[in-house]
Formats: structure tokens, C-alpha cells, sequence
């Protein structure tokens, strides 16, 4: 059963870069019929989609609330896939969460990783 | 970008009971919409999709139902593990979007 885990840094500074990869297990990044995604859930608050990336194609879509600081990439070699995020303020801790979906179409996500806490504080 | 509304924020409830959470869009999205449950410390877990498909290894007790802008998940009868947050996400068009999510919690 294909598993999903979230690895990096739990503090940030602002104006910091924030970078998270996913480690996939039981399955392949370089598959045809899953994109992959980050979704984020700020304290007591309800998910908000980050961004997708289909390795296939290289096709990337991007939440547009975070697009000019926001980049995903596939590294199909280790079997992960990373998000980057630019200039971060406190407005950005939340636990980041990494998910599966169906190929590049709009989908719902499942698994999901158990989630990473990233704090953003001076 | 589609708003998703979830109501109640809070739903009080024994063990046994039957619930219903609704869950509104702000368009239509046709069925393209899922539900989630998610306890604490733990990411969503999947339980329906197109509106009313039971995910994997979901028990019959929940069901889900509407098109268009309203939709709800119904738990027949409340177990112990069912007491949890619950989100609606739609997936009709990009942005993905989720609500706000209903909170089960035991009378």
C-alpha cells in the first residue's frame, strides 16, 4: 500500500524559503495515473491546497493565493517530490501535508502523510 | 475560486445516533466532491468521493449524497471512532478547495 512522508524543518524564519520533500513508498513518483500534492492546515483551521505536480509531464498547477512564492518538483531518482516556499511570514505555519491523486485532472487525495509541523517565528 | 461552506461548525451527538453534516459550494460542482475525517494529530483520511463512493475500506454506516452546490455525509449509527473533524473538499475545478469543516463531537 503506497505511503506517503513528510520530512524538513519544523522553524523557519520570515523571509525565509520553506523546503519540504515527500518520500513515496510502495509506489512511483514517475507513474502515469497519480499526480502528486501539498496541502497545508494552519492551526485550527481547514486544509488549503498548495499546488500538484504530474512527473509525467512535467505539469505543475499552483493554489493562486501562493503562486508567486510557490514551486514543486518530481525527483523521480529518490522516488520524492519537493515543494519550495518563498518569503515566508508567520501567516505560513501550519502543518504541511503531502497527498496522492489521480492523474493531472482535478481529484480528491488519498493517502495523505501523517503532516509536518512548520512554525514560522523570529 | 469555489467557497465551501460546512454546517454545523459543532455537532454534539451519542454513540448510536444518527448525524448529517452538509456541506455547501459556491457554484456548481456537479458531484465532484469529497469528505474527510481527521482526528487528532493525523492527516485526512478519505471517505467519499463523486459525492457518494465509499472509499476503500469505509463501513456502510456512512453515506453521502447531493450534486450541484449541496451535499451532506450521513453516519447511520455513531461509533466510538467516528467522533472527529470532517471536511468537504471540492474538486470540480482548480483552485482545489476545501470547507471549513464540522466537528463531531460526544454529548
Amino acid at each position: 500500500q503506497l505511503q506517503l512522508q513528510e520530512s524538513g524543518p519544523g522553524l523557519k524564519k520570515p523571509s525565509e524559503t520553506l523546503s519540504l520533500t515527500c518520500s513515496v513508498s510502495s509506489g512511483s513518483v514517475n507513474s502515469r495515473s497519480y499526480h502528486w500534492g501539498w496541502i497545508r492546515q494552519p492551526p485550527g483551521k481547514g486544509p488549503e491546497w498548495i499546488g500538484s505536480v504530474y512527473h509525467h509531464t512535467g505539469t505543475t498547477y499552483y493554489n493562486p493565493s501562493l503562486k508567486s512564492r510557490v514551486a514543486m518538483s518530481v525527483d523521480a531518482s529518490k522516488n520524492q517530490f519537493s515543494l519550495n516556499l518563498t518569503s515566508v511570514t508567520g501567516a505560513d505555519t501550519a502543518v504541511y501535508y503531502c497527498a496522492k491523486a489521480r492523474s493531472l485532472v482535478p481529484s480528491w487525495f488519498d493517502p495523505w502523510g501523517p503532516g509536518v509541523l512548520v512554525t514560522v517565528s523570529s | 475560486e469555489i467557497l465551501m461552506t460546512q454546517s454545523p461548525a459543532t455537532l454534539s451527538a451519542s454513540p448510536g445516533e444518527r448525524v448529517t453534516l452538509s456541506c455547501r459550494a459556491s457554484e456548481n460542482i456537479n458531484s465532484n466532491l469529497a469528505w474527510y475525517q481527521q482526528k487528532p494529530g493525523q492527516g485526512p483520511r478519505l471517505l467519499i468521493y463523486g459525492a457518494s463512493t465509499r472509499a476503500t475500506g469505509i463501513p456502510v454506516r456512512v453515506s453521502g449524497s447531493g450534486s450541484g452546490t449541496e451535499f451532506t455525509i450521513t453516519i447511520s449509527s455513531l461509533q466510538s471512532e467516528d467522533f472527529a473533524v470532517y471536511y468537504c473538499q471540492q474538486y470540480n475545478n482548480w483552485p482545489l478547495t476545501f470547507g471549513g469543516g464540522t466537528k463531531v463531537e460526544i454529548k
